[in-house]
């Protein structure tokens, strides 16, 4: 079936270092892929998303882009803040499989330090 | 935008009794809705698929009986926890998806759920 992986955390960075975060999927079909966020105590929230091979995703500085040939979608920014601190999950819809139903990988925590 | 909003942010309640979470579609109409669980520094777990105006479908191994879902509107699904125990102490999470072209899920700012 469906399934999403993500490097283990938590992850540790100082601000202002670059951050990788790696994600791959399986799936049967083309599947959307996502990074959601989560802040400490919040709901999830909508970070980017890509609907297409060698789409990229973009937002608030963090970029992910889909390659289908390596099924990955890495999550990188080049400058992290404090206020990047959240865990990260990286999912993916996939309409041949699970129609809108959203899979998440386990989540990797974030922390940045001053 | 897309705005899903649950109710309550957090609730306890004593072993035994039943609790009732909402989640609405503020500003658009979503025929399927979702439920999940997230224990403490994990990942959200799928519990169950609501659908407007018919059964619920389950993911293996959630108890049908124990978490009841309603979807009586294109707006409104319930989770209600019966019997609630220590156990069932979690983070639940409802989505609904408003774009089906790119399946891209809105979620609900989740419910804390503390049984004692």
């Amino acid at each position: 079936g469906d399934s999403v992986t993500q490097m283990e955390g938590p992850v540790t960075l100082s601000e202002e270092a670059f951050l990788t975060i790696n994600c791959t999927y399986t799936a049967t079909g083309y599947p959307s892929l996502f990074w959601y966020v989560q802040y400490p105590g919040e709901g999830l929230q909508l970070l980017l998303k890509a609907t297409k091979a060698d789409d990229k995703g973009s937002n608030k500085g963090f970029e992910a882009t889909y390659r289908k040939e390596t099924t990955s979608f890495h999550l990188e920014k080049g400058s992290v803040q404090v206020s990047d601190s959240a865990v990260y999950f990286c999912a993916l819809s996939d309409p041949e499989t699970s129609y809108d139903k959203v899979i998440f990988g386990p989540g990797t925590s974030l922390s940045v330090i001053p | 935008g897309a705005v899903v909003s649950q109710h309550p942010s957090w609730v306890i309640c004593k072993s035994g009794t039943s609790v009732k979470i909402e989640c609405r579609s503020l500003d658009f109409q979503a025929t399927t809705m979702f439920w999940y669980r997230q224990f403490p520094k994990q990942s959200l777990m799928l519990m169950a698929t609501s659908n407007e105006g018919s059964k619920a479908t389950y993911e293996q191994g959630v108890e049908k009986d124990k978490f009841l879902i309603n979807h009586a509107s294109l707006t409104l699904s319930t989770l209600t926890v019966t019997s609630a125990h220590p156990e069932d102490s979690s983070f639940y999470i409802c989505s609904a998806t408003k774009d089906v072209t790119t399946f891209e899920a809105f979620f609900g700012q989740g419910t804390r759920l503390t049984v004692v």
